[in-house]
């Protein structure tokens, strides 16, 4: 199976910080990478696929990067509605594998 | 707007057998995988499997000699189950459509139900 480690596992920040989440897999997975929100109490929601590629309606402060096995998730300026857990997810081979979550925080 | 919703006993003893539906709305069931992933409370997410609408599956080796799937597309049903369960399968469990992005293995999970929770326990 392919490992999926993000960084950090949690963080506090303010309103209006730029925020940058990290997910290394253990093999290359090319761009085939996910990333998720989680807000409590609630299914997760797709933010981005294919490692940048930002879905319809998702405010454009998120960003994707990243290929190979280094992949981050970056938030320009938290907004009050970001406070979640965010997830990374590879389908380069099953099972597909999440990352362990980073949960955002209020500072 | 496709909407998907899970239902099932919310309690299952011991060495017995989970059982869950996902009912689809808004959308057919044909010609898209449909997966089940579990998150323990507190934890991260874990892909049970999935299965194609042409009854086609692919489970997580983990999992895979507990777990059933199957489809029933006249009823936009697709369902799960969990042979021998113990306490560490107590979890939310979700259902979720996974979306092909034409290239490669570009798949993404676009929708999700709302999950239910079940507890194992005696």
């Amino acid at each position: 199976d392919i490992q999926m480690t993000q960084s950090p596992s949690s963080l506090s920040a303010s309103v209006g910080d730029r925020v940058t989440i990290t997910c290394r897999a253990s093999q290359s997975i090319s761009d085939y990478l996910n990333w998720y929100q989680q807000k409590p109490g609630k299914a997760p929601k797709l933010l981005i696929s294919a490692a940048s590629n930002l879905q319809s309606g998702v405010p454009s402060r998120f960003s994707g990067r990243g290929s190979g096995t280094d992949f981050t998730l970056t938030i320009s300026s938290l907004q009050p509605e970001d406070f979640a857990t965010y997830h990374c997810q590879q389908t380069y081979s099953t099972p597909w594998t999440f990352g362990q979550g980073t949960k955002v925080d209020f500072k | 707007q496709v909407q998907l919703q899970e239902s099932g006993p919310g309690l299952v003893k011991p060495s017995e057998t989970l059982s869950l539906t996902c009912t689809v709305s808004g959308g057919s069931v044909s010609r898209n995988y449909w997966s089940w992933i579990r998150q323990p409370a507190g934890k991260g997410l874990e892909w049970i499997g999935r299965i194609y609408s042409g009854g086609s599956t692919n489970y997580n080796p983990s999992l895979k000699s507990r777990v059933t799937m199957s489809v029933d597309t006249s009823k936009r049903q697709v369902s799960l189950k969990l042979e021998s369960v113990t306490v560490a399968d107590t979890a939310m469990y979700y259902c979720a459509r996974e979306e092909y992005y034409g290239s490669g293995n570009l798949w993404s999970f676009d929708f999700w139900g709302q999950g239910t929770l079940v507890t194992v326990s005696s």
